[in-house]
């Protein structure tokens, strides 16, 4: 089975902190996303990479960016967090037919 | 672009009755459909999906959907819902040839009551 695994769970940080969201995968899968989640939006793509060093910008890339140095591994990244980034971030990876997702990690800004 | 539209927030029946949680979606071409279910302070569970083939497809913990391109729908069904049932679910459309533009519906909360 897929596994893709979130750093986090629950995370709290204040106004302008840099925060650092972690996923990995374990199936050598090639496309990665991050989305967040918030009630009545569904899931919104922030980033996606389909490659080592490869990135393209979602729907909401704005006060985010990403890092991928290795296939297994994606990170988002929040330069300064801001309140109105408190959500729920989705990890996902892909390789043909649709997408594997993490547990999630509840992220709420001071 | 495509995206998908689940009309409904919010679904409630009881346990024992048939379910439906509906979804339409615009694509141009031949759609991917997905099924996806969240349970509380969880990521997203894949369910089952339609690429091509039947109409019909069937997928995990007894759930099936069906395919209509007239409508433009793949609603989500099951014949006999379970208290267990009570979660999130969202639909989701991706183009035939792009794997990385998978557009989501807004989510419907199905609630299930013994």
């Amino acid at each position: 089975d897929v596994k893709v695994t979130q750093s986090s769970r629950y995370l709290v940080k204040r106004t302008g902190e840099k925060v650092f969201l972690e996923c990995v995968q374990d199936m050598d899968h090639e496309n990665m996303f991050w989305y967040r989640q918030d009630p009545g939006l569904g899931l919104r793509l922030i980033y996606f990479s389909y490659d080592v060093k490869m990135k393209e910008k979602g729907d909401i890339p704005e006060g985010y960016s990403v890092s991928r140095e290795k296939k297994e591994r994606f990170s988002l990244i929040l330069e300064s967090a801001s309140t109105n980034q408190t959500s729920m971030y989705l990890c996902a990876s892909s390789l043909a037919h649709g997408q594997f997702f993490g547990p999630g990690t509840r992220l709420t800004v001071l | 672009a495509q995206s998908v539209a689940q009309p409904e927030d919010q679904v409630n029946v009881a346990e024992g009755n048939p379910l439906t949680v509906k979804c339409t979606y615009s694509v141009s071409g031949n759609p991917y459909l997905f099924w996806y279910v969240q349970y509380p302070n969880r990521g997203l569970q894949f369910l089952l999906k339609y690429i091509t083939g039947d109409n019909l497809v069937k997928g995990s913990y007894g759930f099936e959907a069906e395919f209509n391109k007239s409508q433009t729908s793949f609603h989500l069904k099951k014949p006999s819902a379970l208290v267990s049932d009570s979660a999130l679910y969202f639909c989701a459309v991706r183009g035939l040839y792009n794997n990385n533009d998978m557009r989501f519906g807004a989510g419907t909360r199905l609630t299930v009551k013994p």
